[in-house]
């Protein structure tokens, strides 16, 4: 079975601009959680999708979003990036069924480098 | 406020000898807890899991033991291999099935095995 796939897995963009990362979880998976990782801060939890839903969401401000779509591959968004961006931006995908044990799987990771 | 720790950032140990990586956490509300590990430019890799039902499950080298009245959890690798040498982190969360989808995280631990 192929593991969580993330593009790009490098990108440079300057301070202000736009950027789209995208993920595609391992098939069968419903549940695709992104996560942030910083030297500073370590890894952190910015939202879930589960069914095109967003169920969970961290304490990152309203530049961040996402979405997720019908085939489960979810996609997230930072708009109007500042020099703290940058990070590494990490896909998780879960089976996630009541009962079930609850493992994420991580992709490879997203470099973001915001100058 | 940091719900999961590892207190301890770096770790060296002989290679056959035991590696023991120590996690605390804070929220009583946790009812699963995941360890993982980490090479540079890679993503988190899982390694092993436990209910707080449980107290103690064993997958190969990887034993993780639980201690709910402690709020500790520690991780054991025995032997340990020059291979084994990574970060490894301690994640929780709440909702067992996947009602909470999102970890926790710890800041993880630097496992150095020498040979």
């Amino acid at each position: 079975k192929a593991g969580v796939t993330q593009t790009p897995r490098y990108l440079i963009k300057t301070r202000g601009q736009q950027v789209t990362l995208s993920c595609s979880p391992i098939s069968g998976h419903r549940s695709v959680s992104w996560y942030q990782q910083t030297p500073g801060q370590g890894l952190q939890f910015l939202f879930e999708y589960f069914s095109e839903t967003q169920r969970n969401k961290g304490n990152f401000p309203g530049r961040f979003s996402g979405r997720q779509f019908s085939n489960s591959r979810s996609e997230m968004n930072v708009s109007t990036l500042e020099l703290g961006d940058s990070a590494l931006y990490l896909c998780a995908s879960s089976f996630l069924s009541a009962g079930a044990a609850y493992e994420q799987y991580f992709g490879p990771g997203t470099r973001l480098t915001v100058t | 406020d940091q719900q999961v720790k590892q207190n301890s950032p770096s770790l060296s140990v002989q290679e056959g000898r035991i590696s023991i990586l120590n996690c605390d956490y804070t929220n009583s509300m946790f009812d699963y807890f995941l360890w993982y590990k980490k090479y540079p430019a890679e993503g988190p890799t899982f390694l092993i899991s436990i209910s707080s039902i449980k107290d103690k499950n064993e997958d190969g080298r990887f034993t993780v033991f639980l201690n709910k009245s402690a709020k500790h959890l520690s991780l054991h690798i025995v032997p340990s291999q020059p291979g084994d040498s990574a970060v490894y982190f301690c994640a929780a969360s709440a909702g067992y099935g996947g009602s909470q989808g999102n970890l926790i995280f710890g800041k993880g631990t630097k496992l150095s095995v020498k040979p």
